[in-house]
């Protein structure tokens, strides 16, 4: 069965630390890789999206990631956290053959410590 | 520009019973799909509504059911309620048909079943 794994369940950085959240999927074929983010009390919203071409993928608020086929991994990385990146991360794969089910990662609950 | 809504927010059942929750998309958007997330996992799919009908379903039994309205609004009903359906159910509103795998998230309907 298609999976997502995410490694961390729980990081804790402080602020101005260099953040990398690890992702790895079990889909064969063509994949669409999503990250999405839930901040404390907000829905779920997209952070950024892999289909095609350029495997490094630049989302909102300085967050990007890197697709390596070859490990099946999309990590999300960003230079610098901030107290506000504080929220819960969802790693998410989709088959680029024509369907329409995301599949989810459990979350990697990132803590950033003023 | 309204988002995702659902309703209602919370909602406690007992087993056996029947449970409807509803969902708007965000304006413009034709395609609604259904997830379940249970206490610390990602939210699993459930299925997809697309032109008023069932487009895709994932591993979820036939207690499980939905349905579309013309305005593309939608609701998801369970039926015969275990103690194993209580979760977070969250809709997810997405355009152009679905085919860009961007899903915009509601807060999320929370169901107690005792």
């Amino acid at each position: 069965a298609q999976s997502v794994s995410q490694h961390n369940h729980h990081v804790i950085l402080s602020e101005a630390a260099s953040l990398e959240l690890g992702c790895n999927y079990s889909y064969g074929g063509t994949v669409n890789l999503f990250w999405y983010v839930q901040y404390p009390g907000q829905h779920l919203q997209l952070l950024l999206k892999y289909f095609s071409g350029d495997p490094l993928v630049k989302g909102i608020k300085g967050f990007e990631a890197e697709f390596i086929k070859s490990k099946f991994s999309f990590n999300l990385r960003k230079p610098s956290v901030q107290w506000s990146d504080t929220a819960e991360y969802f790693c998410a794969a989709r088959s680029g053959a024509g369907s329409y089910q995301l599949t989810f990662g459990k979350g990697t609950k990132l803590s950033v410590i003023p | 520009d309204a988002g995702v809504t659902q309703s209602p927010t919370h909602l406690i059942k007992t087993r056996g019973q029947q449970v409807t929750l509803r969902c708007s998309p965000k304006s413009g958007h034709d395609t609604v799909s259904w997830y379940q997330q249970a206490l610390g996992q990602g939210p699993q799919f459930i299925f997809q509504y697309y032109e008023e009908e069932e487009r895709q379903r994932g591993n979820f039994p036939d207690r499980f059911s939905g349905h579309q309205f013309p305005n593309y609004s939608s609701e998801l009903n369970v039926n015969a309620l275990l103690l194993g359906d209580s979760a977070l159910y969250l809709c997810a509103s997405s355009g152009l048909a679905g085919v860009t795998g961007e899903l915009f998230f509601g807060e999320g309907s929370r169901l107690t079943v005792l």
